[in-house]
């Protein structure tokens, strides 16, 4: 699986947009590039996904490079609730569900 | 129903006991998952069930025992374990094992005395 780097910490302020990196230079045609969060104490909660083109939900939108050895995840309008650790992940489509996790980016989001 | 549940939430126990976790979903997922994860650190993950059936083992000692009875339920059996087994095992689960969002329980914390 390719490794991704991602900033350990970062904080925003409340109401702007958050801008969470991360590097994957190491990625392959088929490997798809997945965010979670976790909030302090629960589960860690699905995000968005994408494989080459620019991805947008409810929650987030995802920007790839045309490269795809870089990503980033917006968050458009950050509140008090998106204080969590994001995880960037890198996956084959048919690894048999296998996430892995790096460190990820705790991000803070402050009034 | 998004909601994989999962029980008990806390749950101390010493090395010589023998203890399981629980968890269920009733989304129709037929992958479903086992995650260890220790303090200040990522998930990690020790399990995949796929039509009940155990398709991957992340070389996790034995003492660990999982068991998918049915579609919806996972269990993980625990039997002498050590106090580095301390940690919050989450369960998680997926339509399939394809490219698939996986669903987090909110974990069990365990403590082994």
């Amino acid at each position: 699986d390719a490794k991704t780097t991602q900033p350990p910490s970062m904080d925003c302020a409340e109401g702007r947009a958050a801008n969470l990196p991360c590097n994957h230079s190491t990625i392959s045609g088929n490997e798809y590039v997945y965010w979670y969060r976790q909030i302090h104490s629960q589960g860690p909660q699905y995000i968005i996904h994408g494989l080459k083109n620019n991805e947008t939900n409810e929650m987030a939108s995802l920007i790839i490079t045309e490269d795809r050895k870089s990503s980033t995840l917006i968050l458009p309008h950050a509140t008090l609730r998106d204080t969590a650790v994001y995880y960037c992940i890198v996956r084959v489509y048919n690894q048999g569900g296998k996430l892995i996790f790096g460190q990820g980016t705790e991000l803070s989001v402050k009034p | 129903d998004t909601e994989v549940t999962q029980t008990p939430k806390h749950l101390v126990m010493g090395m010589t006991n023998k203890k399981s976790l629980k968890c269920e979903q009733h989304m129709g997922h037929r992958a479903m998952y086992w995650y260890k994860q220790k303090a200040k650190k990522p998930p990690e993950l020790m399990f995949v069930y796929s039509y009940e059936k155990l398709s991957i083992n992340e070389s996790v000692p034995s003492r660990f025992s999982p068991e998918c009875p049915n579609s919806s339920l996972l269990n993980l059996h625990l039997h002498a374990l050590q106090p580095e087994d301390s940690a919050l095992y989450l369960c998680a689960s997926s339509l399939s094992t394809g490219p698939y969002e996986q669903y987090f329980g909110p974990g069990t914390r365990l403590t082994v005395t």
